[in-house]
């Protein structure tokens, strides 16, 4: 079965770092481009960040510099190493596989991990 | 704010038509591939739509997706309501070099 299963959410204070991982079955990380989505409580989807290939990977602004997308393909399994972390970024964190032969679209998506920055 | 508009909320009697609207620029939507998700409550994002007007496996034809110039829209037939859920756009936005979302549209089945 085709499947994503993230972990590693919590609640961390300002300032602290959290790695979130999200382990695939059923397929390669490798083989496709991946990506982390999140929702902060009763908002919409932001794409936080995507990876196409280890030298090609996209952020976006409010995490840049932050946030660092990775994958393990011995382990077969997406990370997301998230550093001076801040309020603004509490959300579910979704990690999702894009489909190969489109543009930027994500066909499975995993159940998520509940990220809370709070002191 | 997001750089795709959709509108907040729409609604339609069962067995209806409904369509969602995403507004986006030349820079996303004008020269980009969109791509429609459903999001039940609770549950994470499903595809229903790619590369503007394909379906992937197993979402029915009642969901349909179009394409013209900066707009793009989501069609729903025959609405149930287990369709009750929120759809978000997506695609690429080739200034800022990142993959976007709309605000997303709550769909209420009357």
């Amino acid at each position: 079965e085709v499947q994503l299963v993230e972990s590693g959410g919590g609640l961390i204070q300002p300032g602290g770092s959290l790695r979130l991982s999200c382990a695939a079955s059923g397929f390669t990380v490798s083989s496709k481009y991946m990506s982390w989505v999140r929702q902060a409580p009763g908002k919409g989807l932001e794409c936080v960040s995507v990876i196409y290939s280890d030298v090609n990977t996209q952020y976006a602004d409010s995490v840049k510099g932050r946030f660092t997308i990775s994958r393990d393909n011995s382990k077969n399994t997406l990370y997301l190493q998230m550093n001076s972390l801040r309020a603004e970024d509490t959300a579910v964190y979704f990690c999702a596989r894009g489909v190969v032969s489109a543009h930027n679209a994500f066909d499975i998506w995993g159940q998520g991990t509940m990220v809370t920055v709070s002191s | 704010q997001s750089v795709l508009t959709q509108p907040p909320s729409v609604s339609a009697a069962p067995r209806q038509k409904v369509t969602i609207s995403c507004s986006g620029s030349s820079s996303n939507i004008g020269k980009n591939y969109v791509s429609w998700y459903q999001q039940l409550p609770g549950t994470a994002p499903k595809l229903l739509i790619y590369d503007n007007d394909n379906r992937p496996s197993g979402i029915p034809d009642r969901f349909s997706g179009s394409k013209s110039g900066t707009s793009a829209t989501l069609g729903i037939t025959g609405l149930q309501t287990g369709d009750e859920a929120d759809y978000y756009c997506e695609t690429w936005d080739s200034s800022l070099s990142v993959v976007v979302f709309g605000g997303g549209t709550k769909l209420t089945v009357l």
